[in-house]
Parts: structure tokens; sequence; C-alpha cells
């Protein structure tokens, strides 16, 4: 069965550092990866996803994660963090050939970032 | 457009009782989704439909239900409340559900209390 394993339930930064979120994957199976965002009292909001196009994927707001099949990895990060990306971060994933509305998410990343 | 829309945004019911919730997806949507979000579960997914079938299902009871009308808003619906179903319940649409172009969209939620 698919799973995602998210290191850290909570990571702090100073404004300006490197954010660095992990996740890693079991999938026996090529999987589709995510990550989403949640701000307090709301929804998630997808911030990139890997489709096999390309193993270094490009999001919003600034984000990126590389695709590492070997290390069975997805980290997240962004070069330079802003007061403004303190939220929870998600990675998730689906089967291949499955559907994107079929998600496996991990337990979540509260992201806080210190002035 | 208008975005994912959830309603009620919060429900307090007692143990026993049923309630049903309603998500109008983006306009153009025709695969919906369901998750349950608790501190301690994270993100479950409780089931997707597409047209009006369901099609695919997580492993809730059978207390747990839904249903898509035509228009392609759906409603879950949950009988014989139980504590345990306390949680912020989180509905998602895209066009087909599909990886490479979709993008899946989620609502606000809602908070469900049981007492």
């Amino acid at each position: 069965a698919q799973s995602v394993t998210q290191l850290g339930s909570h990571v702090s930064v100073s404004e300006g550092a490197l954010v660095l979120l992990r996740c890693n994957y079991s999938s026996s199976v090529p999987p589709y990866l995510f990550w989403y965002v949640q701000y307090p009292n709301q929804g998630l909001q997808l911030l990139l996803k890997y489709t096999s196009a390309a193993t270094l994927v490009k999001g919003i707001n600034g984000f990126e994660a590389e695709f590492k099949k070997s290390e069975t990895s997805f980290h997240l990060t962004k070069p330079s963090a802003h007061m403004s990306d303190a939220a929870e971060y998600f990675c998730a994933v689906s089967d291949y050939g499955g559907s994107q509305g079929n998600l496996i998410f991990g337990k979540g990343t509260k992201l806080s970032v210190k002035p | 457009k208008a975005g994912v829309t959830q309603t009620p945004r919060y429900l307090i019911k007692t143990r026993g009782q049923q309630v049903t919730l309603s998500c109008s997806p983006i306009s153009g949507h025709r695969s919906v989704s369901w998750y349950q979000q608790t501190p301690g579960q994270g993100l479950q997914f409780l089931f997707e439909y597409f047209s009006e079938t369901q099609r695919n299902k997580g492993n809730f009871p059978g207390r747990f239900s839904g249903r898509q009308f035509s228009n392609s808003r759906s409603e879950m619906n949950v009988s014989t409340l139980e504590l345990g179903d306390s949680a912020l319940y989180l509905c998602a649409s895209s066009e087909t559900g599909g990886h490479y172009t979709d993008t899946q969209y989620f609502g606000p939620g809602t908070r469900l209390t049981v007492l």
C-alpha cells in the first residue's frame, strides 16, 4: 500500500533562511506526488505536483521539489523564507493510473518563520 | 470563477444524530472528493465521485456515505454520529481527477463537532 512519511511535525526557520521540508514515499510503482499548503482555517492549496515529466518541479510562491527515485524522496524547498510562508504543509501521493481525487497524505509539517 | 464552496462551515451535533454536508464544486468540474481531517489521524480520503458515480472509496465505515448530483454538487452523510467523527471535512474538485493537466481545488471545509 502507498504511504507517505513527513519527517518533522514542526520546522522553524528564520526569515530569509532556506526552507527544507522532507517527504519520503513508499510505492512499488512510479507514483504521482504532491505538496499542498494549508493556512489556518482554510482548505488546502496545491503548491506543486510531480507527474514524471521532470524530476525538478517548480511550484507557486517560490517553492520547488525534487523527485529522487533512488531515495524515494520528494523534499520541498524554498531558498528564502518569508513570514507569509508560515503554514502547515502536506505531502501526498496517488497511484499511477489512479485518480488525483484519491490522495494519501502525510501527517503534515507545521512551518514557523521567525522574524 | 467561484471556488469550491462548502456548507455549512460549522456544525454542532450530538452523538447518535445524523448530518449532511454539502459541497459545490467549481463550475465545469465533474470530480468531487471528500476528506476527513483530524489532529490524530491527519487527512484521510473518504470517497470520490465523478459524473454521479462513486469512483473510489476510502476505508471508512458504512455510516459514511455520499452522492453526487447531475450538476456535480455533492453531499456526504454521516449517520449515527460518534464522538470520533468530530473533524474538519474537506471537499475538493477537479475537472476529471486526472493527473497531467488537472489541478484539484479544495474548499474551506466544514468543521463538525459531535458532543
